[in-house]
């Protein structure tokens, strides 16, 4: 199984901070994901990256920004943040060492007030 | 474009019972099919996943699910369900012709267990 971290993993901040979501794998895997889920629904694709200096928006519409400089992070960014934006966010990997199997790591849950 | 069904949104079985959790999907070509466990608060853990061949596919924790094409299904069983079962399940399914880079998952279906 692939190590996936993601910090923080509870996030309670105010309308209009930026704040930076972190992703970290240590797997060397070259495919990494962002998910946004509300409560008690499926998991929507925001974001996603084939490799170093490669991502491309997902199926459902973010305001979010990413960005991979190194193979290992994959971070998420809001400039400003809005209540809109509280949901659960998760991340994955995966790479042919995996069949393209993906793997998540645990979640952060942001509250933005 | 690819798309799944769970149309259980929320299940109940005794602890001890069997289980069985719908998945449909729908994609043109062969699928990559998976099964996805969430705990609350927590991330998703891979159960089993489909790429081809044997159509009877064997996961972790005593679940297993059966690909049937002509019913574009995926169903999860188990034959016996444990306390420690009690949390959402996800189907996803995956473009065979690109691997699996774009997952579509299902809205999931809660399973608790009663004594």
């Amino acid at each position: 199984e692939a190590d996936i971290y993601q910090t923080p993993r509870y996030l309670v901040i105010g309308t209009g901070k930026k704040i930076t979501l972190e992703c970290s794998q240590t797997m060397g895997h070259d495919k990494m994901y962002w998910y946004q889920q509300d409560p008690g629904m499926e998991l929507h694709l925001i974001h996603y990256s084939y490799g170093v200096n490669s991502t491309e928006k997902g199926d459902l519409s973010s305001e979010s920004t990413v960005s991979r400089i190194r193979t290992e992070h994959f971070p998420l960014t809001l400039e400003s943040a809005r209540p809109s934006h509280t949901s659960q966010y998760l991340c994955a990997s995966s790479d042919r060492t995996t069949g393209d199997t993906q793997y998540f790591g645990p979640g952060t849950r942001l509250t933005v007030l | 474009a690819q798309s799944v069904t769970q149309p259980d949104i929320h299940i109940t079985v005794s602890e001890g019972a069997s289980l069985e959790l719908r998945c449909n999907y729908s994609y043109g070509a062969t699928p990559y099919l998976f099964w996805y466990v969430q705990s609350p608060g927590q991330g998703l853990q891979l159960l089993l996943k489909y790429f081809s061949g044997d159509t009877l596919v064997q996961g972790i924790k005593g679940f297993e699910a059966e690909f049937k094409r002509s019913q574009s299904s995926f169903n999860l069983r188990k034959p016996s369900v444990h306390w420690s079962d009690a949390a959402e399940y996800f189907c996803a399914v995956g473009a065979s012709n690109f691997g699996n880079e774009k997952l579509t998952f299902g809205t999931g279906t809660r399973l608790t267990i009663i004594p």
